[in-house]
């Protein structure tokens, strides 16, 4: 069955760099899209990044361009989140995401991992 | 960015009884509308995508409908695991954005 297993998080100062990783099973990575998102302490959920199933067009939410990078090695079925300038409105909880079916756009996600805490403190 | 707005933002019943809850789009995103469900500590569950397309091994006593900026989940008769806090999310564009969640709680 599908799995997906983050790893990377933990405590952070303001201004410093993170990167988490999902490791994923159970299906064929390279042809599905796969996504970030997170979860503040307390509050919803919110997209942070997309790296569709080609592996070239990424997406992000308005909140992390310029500061977040996902990337995919379909050799190692992981995904990456390179987390840069962090800020403490960045403190969540981030699951990593697969898309719903392979191929196309279909960004519905029907599996998740257990998340990864990320706390940006001073 | 099209805003999810869900209502109510709590929903007290008891077991039993049928949930209707609520999402309205800022824009029309078709049928391009996704459901999910949360419990303390865990990951969302898929539960409907594309308005009204149940996810796999999802009860039938969850339905979605709906179109273009309205839709709704009705969960027909609550069991004691249906409380939990739902949320919707669009697929029409980016960027992907949730609506704020619905509480099901026990009255």
């Amino acid at each position: 069955q599908v799995q997906l297993v983050e790893s990377g998080g933990g405590v952070v100062q303001p201004g410093r760099s993170l990167r988490l990783s999902c490791g994923a099973s159970g299906f064929t990575f390279n042809n599905y899209g796969m996504h970030w998102v997170r979860q503040a302490p307390g509050k919803g959920l919110e997209w942070v990044a997309a790296s569709l199933y080609d592996g070239n067009n990424k997406r992000y939410a308005d909140s992390v361009m310029g500061r977040f990078a996902i990337s995919r090695d379909n050799s190692k079925n992981t995904l990456y989140l390179q987390m840069n300038s962090l800020r403490f409105e960045d403190t969540a909880i981030y699951y990593c995401a697969k898309s719903g079916r392979d191929y196309g756009d279909f960004h519905w996600f029907d599996s998740w991992g257990q998340g990864a805490l990320v706390t940006v403190s001073s | 960015e099209i805003v999810l707005t869900q209502s109510p933002a709590t929903l007290s019943l008891s077991p039993g009884e049928k949930a209707t809850l609520s999402c309205r789009t800022s824009q029309s995103v078709n049928r391009y509308l996704v459901w999910y469900q949360q419990k303390p500590g865990q990951a969302p569950r898929l539960l409907i995508y594309d308005a009204s397309n149940r996810a796999t091994g999802i009860p039938a006593r969850f339905s979605g409908s709906g179109s273009g900026t309205d839709f709704t989940l009705t969960i027909s008769s609550l069991e004691p695991e249906d409380y939990a806090v739902y949320y919707c999310q669009h697929r029409s564009s980016w960027p992907l954005t949730f609506g704020g969640g619905t509480k099901v709680e026990i009255k």
